[in-house]
Protein backbone atom coordinates (compact mmCIF):
# COMPACT_ATOMS: atom_id res chain seq x y z
CA UNK A 1 0.00 0.00 0.00
CA UNK A 2 1.28 3.41 -0.56
CA UNK A 3 2.67 5.05 2.56
CA UNK A 4 2.28 8.41 0.88
CA UNK A 5 -0.06 11.00 -0.30
CA UNK A 6 0.52 13.45 -2.31
CA UNK A 7 -1.46 16.74 -2.62
CA UNK A 8 -2.52 18.20 -5.09
CA UNK A 9 -2.50 15.29 -8.10
CA UNK A 10 -2.01 18.15 -10.61
CA UNK A 11 -1.01 21.60 -10.63
CA UNK A 12 -0.54 24.32 -13.23
CA UNK A 13 1.39 27.13 -12.73
CA UNK A 14 2.84 30.18 -14.44
CA UNK A 15 6.34 30.54 -15.20
CA UNK A 16 8.15 32.60 -12.16
CA UNK A 17 5.36 31.58 -10.08
CA UNK A 18 5.96 29.74 -6.56
CA UNK A 19 4.84 25.73 -6.72
CA UNK A 20 3.68 23.65 -3.74
CA UNK A 21 3.51 20.36 -3.40
CA UNK A 22 2.37 18.26 0.08
CA UNK A 23 3.13 14.63 1.40
CA UNK A 24 1.66 12.81 4.00
CA UNK A 25 2.54 9.80 5.46
CA UNK A 26 1.90 7.07 7.80
CA UNK A 27 4.47 5.85 9.79
CA UNK A 28 7.89 6.71 11.82
CA UNK A 29 10.64 7.47 9.00
CA UNK A 30 14.25 7.47 8.81
CA UNK A 31 14.24 10.55 6.41
CA UNK A 32 11.73 11.56 3.41
CA UNK A 33 12.77 12.07 -0.15
CA UNK A 34 12.00 13.98 -3.23
CA UNK A 35 12.47 12.44 -6.55
CA UNK A 36 11.57 14.35 -10.10
CA UNK A 37 10.31 12.72 -12.69
CA UNK A 38 10.23 14.03 -16.30
CA UNK A 39 7.59 12.14 -18.96
CA UNK A 40 9.12 9.01 -19.99
CA UNK A 41 11.78 9.00 -17.99
CA UNK A 42 13.51 7.50 -14.50
CA UNK A 43 13.29 9.26 -10.93
CA UNK A 44 16.16 12.09 -10.22
CA UNK A 45 16.89 12.55 -6.54
CA UNK A 46 16.18 15.99 -5.57
CA UNK A 47 16.82 16.05 -1.87
CA UNK A 48 16.75 14.28 1.34
CA UNK A 49 15.52 15.46 4.46
CA UNK A 50 16.38 13.43 7.75
CA UNK A 51 13.90 12.52 10.72
CA UNK A 52 15.48 15.36 12.89
CA UNK A 53 15.90 17.80 10.39
CA UNK A 54 12.43 20.72 9.91
CA UNK A 55 13.75 22.28 6.94
CA UNK A 56 16.07 22.06 4.25
CA UNK A 57 17.18 24.44 0.75
CA UNK A 58 19.09 23.00 -2.18
CA UNK A 59 18.87 26.16 -4.46
CA UNK A 60 15.55 26.76 -5.97
CA UNK A 61 13.90 23.80 -3.62
CA UNK A 62 13.19 24.03 0.06
CA UNK A 63 11.63 20.99 2.09
CA UNK A 64 10.05 21.23 5.25
CA UNK A 65 9.24 18.20 7.44
CA UNK A 66 7.26 17.80 10.82
CA UNK A 67 7.04 14.70 11.84
CA UNK A 68 4.30 15.23 14.52
CA UNK A 69 1.97 15.81 11.80
CA UNK A 70 3.56 12.94 9.07
CA UNK A 71 3.82 15.54 6.75
CA UNK A 72 6.11 17.55 4.12
CA UNK A 73 6.05 19.96 2.08
CA UNK A 74 8.34 20.49 -1.38
CA UNK A 75 8.55 24.05 -2.30
CA UNK A 76 9.89 25.51 -5.64
CA UNK A 77 11.00 29.02 -6.23
CA UNK A 78 10.70 31.18 -9.04
CA UNK A 79 9.58 28.19 -11.58
CA UNK A 80 10.76 27.33 -14.87
CA UNK A 81 9.36 25.53 -17.78
CA UNK A 82 11.59 23.00 -17.48
CA UNK A 83 10.58 21.94 -13.36
CA UNK A 84 7.58 20.73 -15.93
CA UNK A 85 7.55 17.13 -14.53
CA UNK A 86 6.34 14.49 -11.76
CA UNK A 87 7.00 15.49 -8.49
CA UNK A 88 7.25 11.88 -5.73
CA UNK A 89 7.82 11.82 -2.25
CA UNK A 90 9.36 8.77 -0.95
CA UNK A 91 9.71 7.64 2.66
CA UNK A 92 12.40 5.51 3.93
CA UNK A 93 11.74 3.37 7.13
CA UNK A 94 15.03 1.15 6.92
CA UNK A 95 14.17 -2.02 8.21
CA UNK A 96 16.72 -4.96 8.61
CA UNK A 97 19.71 -3.27 7.29
CA UNK A 98 17.86 -2.16 4.16
CA UNK A 99 16.70 1.10 2.53
CA UNK A 100 12.90 0.69 2.23
CA UNK A 101 11.74 3.52 0.02
CA UNK A 102 7.85 3.74 0.28
CA UNK A 103 6.35 6.63 -2.85
CA UNK A 104 3.56 8.86 -2.95
CA UNK A 105 1.43 9.03 -6.11
CA UNK A 106 3.29 12.04 -6.82
CA UNK A 107 2.04 15.28 -8.45
CA UNK A 108 1.83 16.24 -11.85
CA UNK A 109 3.47 20.11 -12.23
CA UNK A 110 3.00 22.09 -15.45
CA UNK A 111 4.91 25.53 -15.77
CA UNK A 112 3.18 27.45 -18.89
CA UNK A 113 5.34 30.41 -20.11
CA UNK B 1 29.72 6.77 -15.20
CA UNK B 2 27.03 4.86 -16.67
CA UNK B 3 25.11 4.76 -13.60
CA UNK B 4 22.35 2.24 -13.37
CA UNK B 5 21.39 0.43 -16.69
CA UNK B 6 18.03 -1.37 -17.82
CA UNK B 7 18.21 -3.16 -20.73
CA UNK B 8 15.75 -3.37 -22.44
CA UNK B 9 14.18 -0.16 -22.78
CA UNK B 10 10.69 -1.60 -24.10
CA UNK B 11 9.30 -5.24 -24.63
CA UNK B 12 6.07 -6.56 -25.92
CA UNK B 13 5.73 -10.20 -24.49
CA UNK B 14 2.38 -12.34 -25.07
CA UNK B 15 0.62 -13.92 -21.86
CA UNK B 16 2.58 -16.90 -20.59
CA UNK B 17 5.69 -16.05 -22.24
CA UNK B 18 8.93 -15.56 -20.20
CA UNK B 19 11.42 -13.09 -20.07
CA UNK B 20 14.55 -11.37 -17.78
CA UNK B 21 14.89 -7.58 -17.20
CA UNK B 22 18.39 -6.58 -17.10
CA UNK B 23 19.60 -4.66 -14.40
CA UNK B 24 23.31 -3.48 -14.09
CA UNK B 25 25.15 -0.08 -11.84
CA UNK B 26 28.57 0.38 -11.74
CA UNK B 27 28.95 2.42 -8.75
CA UNK B 28 29.68 -0.15 -6.39
CA UNK B 29 26.50 -0.34 -4.43
CA UNK B 30 25.62 -2.96 -2.06
CA UNK B 31 21.68 -2.30 -2.22
CA UNK B 32 19.40 -2.71 -5.52
CA UNK B 33 15.94 -3.03 -5.74
CA UNK B 34 13.24 -3.07 -8.57
CA UNK B 35 9.88 -1.56 -8.81
CA UNK B 36 6.82 -1.28 -10.65
CA UNK B 37 5.01 1.88 -11.80
CA UNK B 38 1.75 2.02 -12.95
CA UNK B 39 -0.44 4.96 -14.27
CA UNK B 40 -1.28 7.66 -12.24
CA UNK B 41 0.96 5.66 -9.41
CA UNK B 42 3.51 5.74 -7.78
CA UNK B 43 6.23 3.38 -7.37
CA UNK B 44 5.83 -0.06 -5.51
CA UNK B 45 8.77 -2.57 -4.59
CA UNK B 46 8.98 -5.74 -6.14
CA UNK B 47 12.01 -7.19 -4.79
CA UNK B 48 15.26 -5.45 -3.42
CA UNK B 49 19.33 -7.01 -2.50
CA UNK B 50 21.18 -6.12 0.12
CA UNK B 51 24.26 -7.54 -1.56
CA UNK B 52 25.36 -10.58 -3.57
CA UNK B 53 23.67 -13.64 -2.52
CA UNK B 54 21.23 -11.83 -0.22
CA UNK B 55 17.57 -11.02 -2.02
CA UNK B 56 13.91 -10.59 -0.17
CA UNK B 57 10.75 -9.62 -1.03
CA UNK B 58 9.30 -6.31 -1.29
CA UNK B 59 5.16 -5.02 -1.60
CA UNK B 60 3.85 -6.72 -4.79
CA UNK B 61 6.81 -10.03 -5.49
CA UNK B 62 4.31 -12.72 -6.89
CA UNK B 63 4.58 -13.47 -10.54
CA UNK B 64 8.39 -12.44 -10.55
CA UNK B 65 11.65 -13.86 -9.49
CA UNK B 66 15.28 -12.33 -9.04
CA UNK B 67 18.70 -13.29 -8.25
CA UNK B 68 22.15 -11.47 -7.20
CA UNK B 69 25.16 -13.39 -8.18
CA UNK B 70 27.45 -10.26 -8.32
CA UNK B 71 27.87 -7.05 -6.99
CA UNK B 72 26.91 -4.84 -10.51
CA UNK B 73 23.61 -7.39 -11.43
CA UNK B 74 20.12 -7.68 -10.43
CA UNK B 75 18.08 -9.55 -13.52
CA UNK B 76 14.29 -9.52 -12.75
CA UNK B 77 13.01 -12.61 -14.06
CA UNK B 78 9.27 -12.58 -15.27
CA UNK B 79 8.19 -16.32 -14.73
CA UNK B 80 4.57 -16.28 -16.97
CA UNK B 81 3.61 -13.52 -18.06
CA UNK B 82 0.12 -11.83 -17.18
CA UNK B 83 -1.80 -8.88 -18.53
CA UNK B 84 -1.65 -7.27 -15.23
CA UNK B 85 2.27 -7.50 -15.45
CA UNK B 86 1.95 -4.67 -18.09
CA UNK B 87 3.35 -1.26 -16.29
CA UNK B 88 7.26 0.16 -16.19
CA UNK B 89 9.61 -0.99 -14.24
CA UNK B 90 12.69 0.80 -12.67
CA UNK B 91 15.90 -0.56 -10.94
CA UNK B 92 17.57 1.44 -8.50
CA UNK B 93 20.51 1.14 -6.09
CA UNK B 94 22.29 2.52 -3.18
CA UNK B 95 24.63 2.10 -0.20
CA UNK B 96 23.50 0.13 1.68
CA UNK B 97 25.54 0.85 4.64
CA UNK B 98 24.16 4.62 5.07
CA UNK B 99 21.01 4.91 6.47
CA UNK B 100 20.29 8.28 4.57
CA UNK B 101 20.92 7.98 0.75
CA UNK B 102 19.26 8.72 -2.13
CA UNK B 103 18.61 6.22 -4.86
CA UNK B 104 19.78 6.01 -7.88
CA UNK B 105 16.89 5.23 -10.87
CA UNK B 106 17.79 3.15 -14.40
CA UNK B 107 15.91 5.00 -17.03
CA UNK B 108 12.66 2.11 -17.11
CA UNK B 109 11.72 -0.85 -19.08
CA UNK B 110 8.18 -0.46 -20.61
CA UNK B 111 6.77 -3.78 -20.67
CA UNK B 112 3.38 -4.71 -22.55
CA UNK B 113 2.12 -7.94 -22.07
CA UNK B 114 -1.13 -8.92 -24.74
Amino acid sequence: SQQGEEDPQALSIQEGENATMNCSYKTSINNLQWYRQNSGRGLVHLILIRSNEREKHSGRLRVTLDTSKKSSSLLITASRAADTASYFCATDTWGEGAQKLVFGQGTRLTINP
Amino acid sequence: NAGVTQTPKFQVLKTGQSMTLQCAQDMNHEYMSWYRQDPGMGLRLIHYSVGAGITDQGEVPNGYNVSRSTTEDFPLRLLSAAPSQTSVYFCASSYSTDMNTEAFFGQGTRLTVV
